[in-house]
């Protein structure tokens, strides 16, 4: 059973940077793409970032272009999110996702971890 | 603006069959697999359906299809705890990235 575990999430100041990460298990993990999706409050879910199976390609939604980055340790089973310049509007909970191997949809989800910029 | 259409709200009764859709165009649904995600507030969001697929666990209630630059999912047979949001996504190859509908509030009378 794929369980995927998010960490890392807190309060920080408007500029301030954090660092996200998702341990993944009960899956190979280096054969599968992997989202970042977030929840604001009152909003609707926003896809984030994805990465590629071998971290050979990323994509991001624009308004974090710049400021975000996604990668991935395969050997550690372990996906990132660093978040840098973080605004008011970045307030969220953060999902790491899993693709089913169509390499975009999503499967499996983590709970989640709530990222605060105040 | 969602690049992803869905109804704002849709509401039924136990036992009912409700559709839900979400419109996009050829960048998008014209040219990939949808996904439909559950999300209750508070927990974590759930996938009820990707392309044909439905998920492990998923009953077998919840239905997916897609003609032309319109998807939809259909629930036969409405349950109370089928009361959530829910969101299709896909990719877009034009914005090289995955994209999600707006939400549609799920209310069970």
């Amino acid at each position: 059973q794929v369980q995927l575990v998010e960490s890392g999430g807190g309060v920080v100041q408007p500029g301030g940077s954090l660092r996200l990460s998702c341990a993944a298990s009960g899956l190979i993990f280096s054969m599968f793409g992997m989202h970042w999706i977030r929840h604001a409050p009152g909003k609707g879910l926003e896809w984030v970032a994805f990465i590629r199976y071998d971290g050979s390609k990323k994509y991001y939604t624009d308004s974090v272009k710049g400021r975000f980055t996604i990668s991935r340790d395969n050997s550690k089973n372990t996906l990132y999110l660093e978040m840098n310049s973080l605004r008011a509007e970045d307030t969220a909970v953060y999902y790491c996702a899993k693709e089913p191997g169509d390499g975009y949809n999503v499967d499996s989800w983590g709970l989640g971890t709530l990222v605060t910029v105040s | 603006q969602s690049a992803l259409t869905q109804e704002a709200s849709v509401s039924g009764t136990v036992g009912q069959k409700v559709t839900l859709s979400c419109t996009g165009n050829s960048n998008n649904i014209g040219s990939y697999a949808v996904g439909w995600y559950q999300h209750i507030s508070h927990s974590a969001p759930k996938t009820v359906m990707f392309g044909d697929s439905l998920p492990s666990g998923i009953p077998d209630r919840f239905s997916g299809s897609k003609s032309g630059t319109t998807a939809s999912l259909t629930i036969s047979g409405l349950q109370p705890e089928d009361e959530a949001d829910y969101y299709c996504s896909t990719w877009d190859y034009s914005l090289s990235g995955q994209i999600f509908g707006g939400g549609t509030k799920l209310t069970v009378l």
